[in-house]
């Protein structure tokens, strides 16, 4: 059973703090991604990367950063956060290629920058 | 760039009836893939049905169904006998086949309440 795991599911910080949302595959997917949630944008994409220390930006990728060091883990980094990133957070991971493969998330963090 | 639309914010439905959410999307290329996701309350995100565009059949899984009109952009998503547990949030979503790391395009998503 595939399963990509985010470490928090609720997260408040302050204005101005560095911020890690971590995820974790178990299912050895080349692809991981990070989108962001909000109400009636739909999930919108930040950041993926297609294989270790790889990383391509999405379509908001301002204020954010990523790094994969590990095949299995994915980290967002928000270098200062500010009260506009709050939002749901959600993880990501898919089989490479291009073979019809659905995409597994995980359960969101949703953080509150206040 | 690839764009997905959901003109239905929100749709009601009554248990055991049918209803369907509308999707409708923009490309230049030939090939891709769609696919329609389910959020319930938990946050789990779940594929319900995936179609690709080289094949005419539109796919189907148990009480969900497709009509894909791949001349027309159009991918709407049925569901028959509509359940109590159906209700959720729902994502169209795009996938193409030309660019690295076969990344989603999510359309902005239907909130689908069942009534009992």
């Amino acid at each position: 059973d595939v399963k990509v795991t985010q470490s928090s599911r609720y997260l408040v910080k302050r204005t101005g703090e560095k911020v890690f949302l971590e995820c974790v595959q178990d299912m050895d997917h080349e692809n991981m991604f990070w989108y962001r949630q909000d109400p009636g944008l739909g999930l919108r994409l930040i950041y993926f990367s297609y294989d270790v220390k790889m990383k391509e930006k999405g379509d908001i990728p301002e204020g954010y950063s990523v790094s994969r060091e590990k095949k299995e883990r994915f980290s967002l980094i928000l270098e200062s956060a500010s009260t506009n990133q709050t939002s749901m957070y959600l993880c990501a991971s898919s089989l490479g290629g291009t073979v019809n493969t659905e995409a597994f998330f995980g359960q969101g963090t949703r953080l509150t920058v206040v | 760039a690839q764009t997905v639309t959901q003109s239905q914010p929100e749709m009601s439905v009554q248990e055991a009836e049918t209803v369907t959410l509308s999707c409708t999307y923009d490309t230049s290329e030939s090939d891709y893939y769609l696919f329609w996701y389910k959020q319930p309350p938990s946050r789990q995100m779940i594929l319900v049905i995936r179609q690709e565009a080289y094949k005419q059949q539109n796919a189907t899984e148990n009480r969900f169904s497709v009509n894909f009109q791949k001349a027309a952009k159009s991918f709407s998503l049925k569901i028959s006998d509509s359940q109590l547990g159906d209700a959720a949030m729902y994502f169209c979503a795009y996938r193409s086949l030309m660019e690295y790391g076969n990344k989603l395009v999510f359309g902005a998503g239907t909130i689908l309440r069942v009534k009992s």
